[in-house]
């Protein structure tokens, strides 16, 4: 069972440049989440999608833009990287109505913006 | 403004010793907590959570505790063991129309000598 797979785990990219990164689930999980997790700031959301076809913006979402493609899969697109976006970057799912089971996280994109 | 806060970023304890994380938050609309923990290169993993309509929640050597009062809730391991070594994340929820939405602290990275 694979849970939620992130795709790159690592990437370099250079100002200014543009890529997605790739986000699936096969838990059918209802809602889905991109945090970034930066020393000392812990994670902070970025996006969430609480059901296929719905996105919103989370904490920090000045920089990307997400699509839900369908209920398995959530994009988060960078359009102009900049360098404060070097982060380490978390996609996660939840199956929705409240978190009493909490997420399940995939392993993570590390993301360097030179 | 930080609404959840882990004020020691580091804790090292002597194996079989008990571990206590802390952590402290301001919202007075959470009503529910988790924590999780975070190995290097892996997406953080649910460990434990208690609801606000409670005051202790154990699982196994977990134990969490809440004081809704004082705003402060807490992490007990007992007895420590060098794989509980992590970095461990507290994170609250807010219920209504939060979509599962969590807030994260900082971290606290525990070690745990042998």
């Amino acid at each position: 069972n694979a849970g939620v797979t992130q795709t790159p785990k690592f990437q370099v990219l250079k100002t200014g440049q543009s890529m997605t990164l790739q986000c699936a689930q096969d838990m059918n999980h209802n809602s889905m989440y991109w945090y970034r997790q930066d020393p000392g700031m812990g994670l902070r959301l970025i996006y969430y999608s609480a059901s296929e076809g719905t996105t919103d913006k989370g904490e920090v979402p000045n920089g990307y833009n997400v699509s839900r493609l369908n209920k398995r899969e959530f994009s988060l697109r960078l359009e102009s990287a900049a360098p404060s976006q070097t982060s380490v970057y978390f996609c996660a799912s939840n199956r929705g109505g409240g978190v009493g089971y909490g997420y399940t996280f995939g392993s993570g994109t590390r993301l360097t913006v030179v | 403004d930080q609404q959840v806060k882990q004020n020691s970023p580091s804790l090292s304890v002597q194996e079989g010793r008990i571990s206590i994380l802390n952590c402290d938050y301001t919202n007075s609309m959470f009503d529910y907590f988790l924590w999780y923990k975070k190995y290097p290169a892996e997406g953080p993993t649910f460990l434990i959570s208690i609801s606000s309509i409670k005051d202790k929640n154990e699982d196994g050597r977990f134990t969490v505790f809440l004081n809704k009062s004082a705003k402060h809730l807490s992490l007990h391991i007992v007895p420590s063991q060098p794989g509980d070594s992590a970095v461990y994340f507290c994170a609250a929820y807010a219920g209504g129309t939060s979509y599962g939405k969590l807030t994260f602290g900082q971290g606290t990275i525990l070690t745990v000598h042998p």
